[in-house]
Formats: structure tokens, sequence, C-alpha cells
């Protein structure tokens, strides 16, 4: 299994408050991702990464940073949290390339805003 | 624009039965493409790509032809076990955008 964490596993919290949301990779791949799955809506890509410092945005973008100071880690951040965001986050790696296409997701987490 | 477009689910199956989960693509250039599987409660696995047409990927009994003149990458088991029971997602990645794009997932029931 590829190396990926993510943190916290499960976090319930208000509406307005400021959320960070963590990806941890060890197989020092290039390109990082935040996705949000929501019923009926399959996996959007939020935002991503394609090295340190060098980030874009996704389809859903609205109301999400990010931040990518080192390879292994790339940090989600909800800067007023919404009930609208209330949703699944996986994180993803791929090496892209000559490496492969194919992105590694980490477990999850799990976040309600109420 | 690019996208996928995956038969709806959910689909319930009994154990031994034969599985087909239909996928269809639109896309500029060559994608490779992708089938992921998620079970409860997990992340996304990846099941099984092809990367140019023709190709045949395969992994754990599961199947899928890389089909060009049908733009299709329809998933096919010839005997479910209950352990598959999970929701499965085809997807695309095109060459140059380091992008995957998903269809909206198909949940697979197989019922003892």
């Amino acid at each position: 299994d590829a190396g990926i964490t993510q943190s916290p596993r499960h976090k319930v919290t208000e509406t307005g408050t400021p959320v960070t949301l963590r990806c941890h990779q060890t197989e020092n791949h290039r390109y990082m991702y935040w996705y949000r799955q929501d019923p009926g809506h399959g996996l959007r890509l939020i935002h991503y990464s394609y090295g340190v410092k060098d980030t874009d945005k996704g389809e859903v973008s609205d109301g999400y940073s990010v931040s990518r100071s080192k390879t292994e880690d790339f940090l989600l951040t909800l800067e007023s949290a919404t009930s609208s965001q209330t949703s699944v986050y996986f994180c993803a790696i791929s090496g892209g390339g000559l490496a492969g296409n194919e992105q590694f997701f980490g477990p999850g987490t799990r976040l309600t805003v109420l | 624009g690019n996208s996928v477009t995956q038969m709806e689910g959910p689909v319930t199956l009994s154990e031994e039965a034969f599985l087909t989960i239909n996928c269809t693509y639109t896309a500029t250039g060559y994608p490779s493409l992708f089938w992921y599987v998620q079970y409860p409660g997990e992340g996304l696995q990846l099941l099984l790509k092809a990367t140019k047409a023709d190709d045949k990927g395969s992994n754990k009994g599961f199947e899928a032809t890389y089909r060009k003149e049908t733009t299709s990458f329809h998933l096919e088991k010839g005997s479910v076990q209950v352990s598959d029971s999970a929701v499965y997602f085809c997807a695309l990645h095109l060459q140059g955008a380091q992008k995957l794009v998903f269809g909206q997932g198909t949940r697979l029931t197989i019922n003892p």
C-alpha cells in the first residue's frame, strides 16, 4: 500500500471555525490532490499540487485553500467552515510521467460542520 | 470537455452471477483509463488500468478492455462474490493534465 496518511480521520466543528486537514506521504511523489466525496457527486477535485509551493485549483475550490511547503505534506484549509462543506475528504498522490499516472488514495477524513 | 459516464446504480446481484458495469468516456486526445474500487469505510484502490486502445486490464478476476471505437471501458467479472460488494469508479487520465476525471460511481451489492 502507498504510504499516505490523513489527519484527523474524523472531525466535528461548528460553522465559521477554521479547519485544517493534513495529508502526509512517504512515497516522495510529485503530485498531491484533495478531493471531496458526496452522495450523488462521486469524487470532485478541490485543489492539487504539482510540486513544493506549486498548487492549482480544481473544480470545487471555493472556500478552500491549500499549502505545500514540503514534498511529503499537503494541507487543506477551510478558512470559515460552512455546513455545505460537510463531506468526506480524500487525499491522493501520483508520481506522474514514467512513474505512472494512477493515483493512490488515503483513508479519508470525515468532516461534519454543525 | 472530458467526462466519464457510468451505468447508474445501485446494482444488486446474487453470488456467482456475471457482472458488467458500463463505462463510456469523452476525451480529447488519448486517455489512460482506470477502474477504482472503494470498500465500505475506506479510500479508493486502483483495481485495473489500460493505457492504450485494445489493452486489457485485469486484476482479482475483473477485466476491462479499452475500446477506442466505442469509447468504452466496461468492467466485467465472470463470477462475483459477496466480498466484491463495493463502489466502483471509472476514471480517465489525459496526457499532460496530471488529473483524473471520475465517473459518478456505481454501488454494487452481492447477496449470498
